[in-house]
């Protein structure tokens, strides 16, 4: 199987701030790779597919790039519902792995 | 829009199985597929398996294999996941996706259904 390890596992932000976040594959993945939020309590939604297509409706404040075994995805002016956990996820191969998840705070 | 409505929770016993529902709206079955995912209370994300219908074909993650079927009604738009020879470690929250299965990713997700198995 192929493992998705995010960096960091947490992170305190504040409103208006830029931050980013890293997932790193065990093997190369070409662009198989997409971001998902998920809230307190709610399903996930995906934010971006293929290392950086932003998916429908989502706001343009997201953004995703990398390619091969390195990808990250970038939150620039942190709104308060963006306060939530992000996961990647590689769609290379199955078993379609994720990372262990990204907690963002205030 | 595109909605997929989950069947309510459950309580298992060890050893017995479950069945799960998810109902889609705004869907054809004949451009996407439906996949599987779970979540332990407090813990990330766990791909367990997805169906194409159009091709009549599905896939399990080899640690379900065995244990896992997914299957789909195509005339009430309705895609099945049933788990057997429950354990307490599978006890879980429930997610089916709408998954597209040339880029493999999901979106959008039902609202989940909470499997507790417990004596």
């Amino acid at each position: 199987d192929i493992q998705m390890i995010q960096s960091p596992s947490s992170l305190s932000a504040s409103l208006g701030d830029r931050v980013t976040i890293t997932c790193r594959a065990s093997q190369t993945i070409s662009d198989y790779l997409n971001w998902y939020q998920q809230e307190a309590g709610k399903a996930p939604r995906l934010l971006i597919f293929a290392a950086s297509s932003l998916q429908s409706r989502v706001p343009s404040r997201f953004s995703g790039s990398g390619s091969g075994t390195d990808f990250t995805l970038t939150i620039s002016n942190l709104q308060p519902e963006d306060f939530a956990t992000y996961y990647c996820q590689q769609s290379y191969s199955a078993p379609f792995t994720f990372g262990q998840g990204t907690y963002l705070e205030i | 829009q595109v909605q997929l409505v989950q069947s309510g929770a459950e309580v298992k016993k060890p050893g017995s199985s479950v069945k799960v529902s998810c109902k889609a709206s705004g869907l054809r079955f004949s451009d996407y597929g439906i996949a599987w995912v779970r979540q332990a209370p407090g813990q990330g994300l766990e791909w367990m398996g997805g169906i194409i219908p159009i091709f009549g074909s599905s896939k399990s993650a080899p640690k379900f294999q065995g244990r896992l079927t997914i299957t789909t009604d195509e005339s009430t738009r309705t895609a099945y996941m049933e788990l057997t020879t429950l354990r307490a470690d599978d006890t879980a929250l429930y997610y089916c996706a709408r998954y597209d299965w040339s880029l493999n990713w999901f979106d959008p997700w039902g609202q989940g259904t909470l499997v507790t198995v417990s004596s």
